[in-house]
């Protein structure tokens, strides 16, 4: 049972470079969630999505994008990587507020922008 | 707005004293409240939850926590530590209208032999 996969876990990056990073469920859940860790701040969402095809903006979405084509899927990606954006990166999913209130959290990506 | 406040970085305690961490909250509606507890390396893990019902909630691992909705508090507790209780504990709490949580700073626990 793998839950929720995150890849990949580690990542080094300079300055101005674009990368995706991937996460998958198996838990047919319907609403999956990008969030960064940095130290002192907690988890901060970045962006969510509540079904297929949708997306939103959470609490700091600039500089990142996301795509769910895929209900199992969810993508977050860097166009062009800056110091600021070097953090733990968490994904989580969950079947929803009313359904379910539990996340269940991947393992994290840790990324370093030079 | 929601938004939840977590007032100690660092709580130290020797095993089989009791632990306490401490969680308020702020939103404008009725609360959903929510600890996760993250261990070295790994992503957060689901801990318990209130949403309606007792103020003493119970969850995984012994831990316990009290809503108190005049303090609006939540802190978590558990009788007896561990050592194997150390790690970063998480309060989130969401209002009732929206989808997304909102996690505090952490809190570091350390439980000594």
């Amino acid at each position: 049972n793998a839950g929720v996969t995150q890849t990949p876990k580690f990542r080094v990056l300079k300055t101005g470079q674009s990368m995706t990073l991937l996460c998958a469920q198996d838990m047919n859940h319907e609403y999956m969630y990008w969030y960064r860790q940095d130290p002192g701040m907690g988890l901060r969402l970045i962006h969510y999505s509540v079904g297929e095809g949708t997306t939103a903006k959470g609490e700091v979405p600039d500089g990142y994008n996301v795509s769910r084509l895929k209900k199992q899927n969810f993508l977050l990606g860097l166009e062009s990587a800056a110091p600021s954006q070097t953090s733990v990166y968490f994904c989580a999913s969950s079947y929803g507020p009313v359904l379910n209130e539990k996340l269940f959290f991947g393992s994290g990506t840790q990324l370093s922008v030079l | 707005a929601q938004s939840v406040a977590q007032p100690e970085d660092q709580v130290n305690v020797a095993e089989g004293n009791p632990l306490t961490v401490k969680c308020t909250y702020s939103v404008s509606g009725n609360p959903y409240l929510f600890w996760y507890v993250q261990y070295p390396n790994r992503g957060l893990q689901f801990l318990l939850k209130y949403i309606t019902g007792d103020n003493l909630v119970k969850g995984s691992y012994g831990f316990e926590a009290e809503f108190n909705k005049s303090q609006t508090s939540f802190h978590l507790k558990k009788p007896s530590a561990l050592v194997s209780d150390s790690a970063l504990y998480f309060c989130a709490v969401r209002d009732w209208d929206d989808y997304k949580l909102s996690f505090g700073a952490g809190t570091t626990v350390t439980v000594r032999a």
